[in-house]
């Protein structure tokens, strides 16, 4: 089972656009992270985020994690072709489990 | 410095087959997790190697094991494939500490029919 869902499903954007992308978890969690899929292959690993830490920034990448609200979003500026890809977020419940449960994925489409 | 290699890259079996998929971490990393991701999903966790033992399992059937070996290098075996046994099966590593930095090989696509 799922324990994300990011929202959209999908988004097309224009390149040089920001592209901002959701993730809602069920239960409390350690931390949850960011990774990126290219025509589904192997997974990137983008940013961490830390239960206790609200906003992190990684280059073009900011994420951000509300845990009243059990969110999270990932933005992307200055969006380029090359980002074009699926976005998942995970998330790990407590700092003793080994088990990452991922979202379903948005489905990135920048334009050039 | 080589990254997580996966071997086979694409299988086709049939129902009831048997198949191994082989996974070798990124050098220097001592864990091993597996992976399944289903066409349009997100990858399912499946279980965790280290120090040659399984110690975290998903919500998966026995059907499913492993095994890792002292280089670290790991086996995920299948046995009885279904139908619904065909996705992208995808091979992570990292080490003990820090844990969460997972690196993911380029994924086995398994077919079954």
């Amino acid at each position: 089972s799922q324990q994300g869902e990011e929202d959209p499903q999908a988004l097309s954007i224009q390149e040089g656009e920001n592209a901002t992308m959701n993730c809602s978890y069920k239960t409390s969690i350690n931390n949850l992270q960011w990774y990126r899929q290219n025509s589904g292959r192997g997974l990137v690993h983008l940013i961490l985020i830390r239960s206790n830490e609200r906003e992190k920034h990684s280059g073009r990448l900011r994420v951000t994690l509300d845990t009243s609200k059990k969110s999270s979003s990932l933005l992307i500026t200055a969006s380029r072709a090359a980002d074009t890809a699926s976005y998942f977020c995970a998330t790990s419940k407590s700092a003793g489990t080994y088990k990452y449960i991922f979202g379903t994925g948005t489905r990135l489409k920048v334009l050039a | 410095d080589a990254g997580v290699t996966q071997s086979p890259t694409h299988l086709i079996k049939t129902r009831g087959q048997q198949v191994t998929l082989r996974c070798s971490p990124k050098s220097g990393h001592d864990t091993v997790s597996w992976y399944q991701q289903a066409l349009g999903q997100g990858p399912q966790f499946i279980f965790q190697y280290y120090e040659e033992e399984e110690r975290q399992r998903g919500n998966f059937p026995d059907r499913f094991s492993g095994h890792q070996f002292p280089n670290y290098s790991s086996e995920l075996n299948v046995n009885a494939l279904l139908l619904g046994d065909s996705a992208l099966y995808l091979c992570a590593s990292s080490l003990e500490t820090p844990r969460e930095t997972q690196y993911f090989g380029p994924g086995t696509r398994l077919l079954v029919l």
